[in-house]
């Protein structure tokens, strides 16, 4: 079992809606959870970080957590073209910060 | 805002060739680490370092070496380069637990 997983898409959404990027992970110890995003040809940018269980909200993004379920999402609202990109989930168990990242989730946003 | 800098974006190198890829970032962060990306495997981790003179091996060293002289820099070493080493290489380094920032990545064509 991979220890982050997502859907490599892509995923389509039209201008305007709500993109949902969805991640879960194998190890209950995980503490910090990050979403980074990754336009073609360049490297990953962190846009969101999620520590507890729940929603963090920054601008037009919603990190969601839930632990129990061992799952992690992200909410783009009003989504627009400059939003697609490739979306990464990562993933680490404190400490350290040695962090494990899913393969990504391409999403196109449709104008 | 943390600068994080890779020598080369593009580099080509023949088989069988010793290759230094180099990182400097302008804060201090203790933490540094190699990534490797490639197309449906996503991001690798090469190896990492917490500190000066030191090192430990990530998910897939083999092939791989690494140098920390000083804080600001750490060096990726391919000992005796190989096609199955084309790829995207990330530089990244941390501090506590907010999450990672990317160097622009060097694209390595072996031939």
């Amino acid at each position: 079992q991979k220890e982050v997983e997502q859907n490599s898409g892509p995923l389509s959404v039209p201008e305007g809606a709500i993109a949902s990027l969805n991640c879960t992970y194998s190890d209950r110890g995980s503490q910090s959870f990050f979403w980074y995003r990754q336009y073609s040809g360049k490297s990953p940018e962190l846009i969101m970080s999620i520590y507890s269980n729940g929603d963090k909200e920054d601008g037009r993004f919603t990190a969601q957590l839930n632990k129990a379920s061992q799952y992690v999402s992200l909410l783009i609202r009003d989504s627009q073209p400059s939003d697609s990109a490739t979306y990464l989930c990562a993933v680490n168990l404190g400490g350290y910060q040695k962090v494990t990242f899913g393969i990504g989730t391409k999403l196109q946003v449709i104008p | 805002d943390v600068k994080v800098t890779q020598s080369s974006r593009y580099l080509v190198k023949r088989t069988g060739e010793k290759v230094f890829l180099e990182c400097v970032q302008d804060m201090d962060h203790e933490n540094m680490f190699w990534y490797r990306q490639d197309p449906g495997l996503g991001l690798r981790l090469i190896y990492f370092s917490y500190d000066v003179k030191m090192k430990e091996k990530g998910d897939i060293p083999e092939g791989y070496s690494v140098s920390r002289e000083k804080k600001e820099r750490f060096s990726l070493i391919l000992e005796s380069a190989s096609t199955n080493q084309t790829s995207m290489y990330l530089c990244a380094t941390s501090t506590g637990i907010y999450g990672y920032t990317f160097g622009s990545g060097t694209r390595l064509t072996v031939v």
